[in-house]
């Protein structure tokens, strides 16, 4: 069964800190993978997703993530946050039957 | 705003009752998934609904089920509630259903709280 792990369950930084969240994922075949946001009191929202192609994916709000596939890994990074950053993230492997694995989610404070 | 809807927004209510859950899915999309967050568990899978029928299942107990009814909306219903049931319960919905991936799109979700 596929597995995800985000290591930092919390993580609080200053405005304009950059940020790398960790994401690993357990499957040895093609994966799709995928980061979600959830703002305070908002649904889950696409960040961005890596189907193949370039490691480096560029998604929303100036977020990008790095596909690592020796490492089993696609961490979230971000060069400068902002205060309206403060959100939980969470990490996803996408398997056959359009089944969403999420890891459990790493809740980002900004510090204005 | 998503375009997937989901009522109620909370539901309070006791050990041992049972409680409906509805959501209904962006206009046009066929699947629907279900997925419960809590703070132990983090967010897992339920079931997946493609146009009425039943695609797969996650980690739903046996005191949930659910269906989608041919308008495609989705009822999630869990009966015999325990404490643990306490959750933010979450529906998704997708166009499609298949082997390749179909963005899911989620909804505000319903907090559940029982007590």
């Amino acid at each position: 069964a596929q597995s995800v792990s985000q290591h930092n369950h919390h993580v609080i930084l200053s405005e304009a800190a950059s940020l790398e969240l960790g994401c690993n994922y357990s499957y040895g075949g093609t994966v799709n993978l995928f980061w979600y946001v959830q703002y305070p009191g908002q649904h889950l929202q696409l960040l961005l997703k890596y189907f193949s192609g370039d490691p480096l994916v560029k998604g929303i709000k100036g977020f990008e993530a790095e596909f690592i596939k020796s490492k089993f890994s696609f961490n979230l990074r971000k060069p400068s946050v902002q205060w309206s950053d403060t959100a939980e993230y969470f990490c996803a492997v996408y398997n056959a039957g359009n089944m969403l694995t999420f890891g459990g989610g790493t809740r980002l404070m900004v510090k204005p | 705003d998503s375009g997937v809807t989901q009522t109620p927004k909370h539901l309070i209510t006791a050990t041992g009752q049972r409680v409906t859950l509805r959501c209904s899915p962006r206009s046009g999309d066929l699947s629907v998934y279900w997925y419960q967050q809590s703070l132990d568990q983090g967010l897992q899978f339920l079931i997946h609904y493609y146009n009425g029928e039943e695609r797969a299942k996650g980690n739903i107990l046996e005191r949930f089920s659910a269906q989608q009814f041919p308008d495609l909306h989705s009822e999630l219903n869990l009966s015999s509630l325990e404490l643990g049931d306490s959750a933010l319960y979450f529906c998704a919905s997708s166009l499609l259903s298949g082997v390749t991936y179909n963005e899911q799109f989620f909804g505000p979700g319903t907090r559940l709280t029982v007590l």
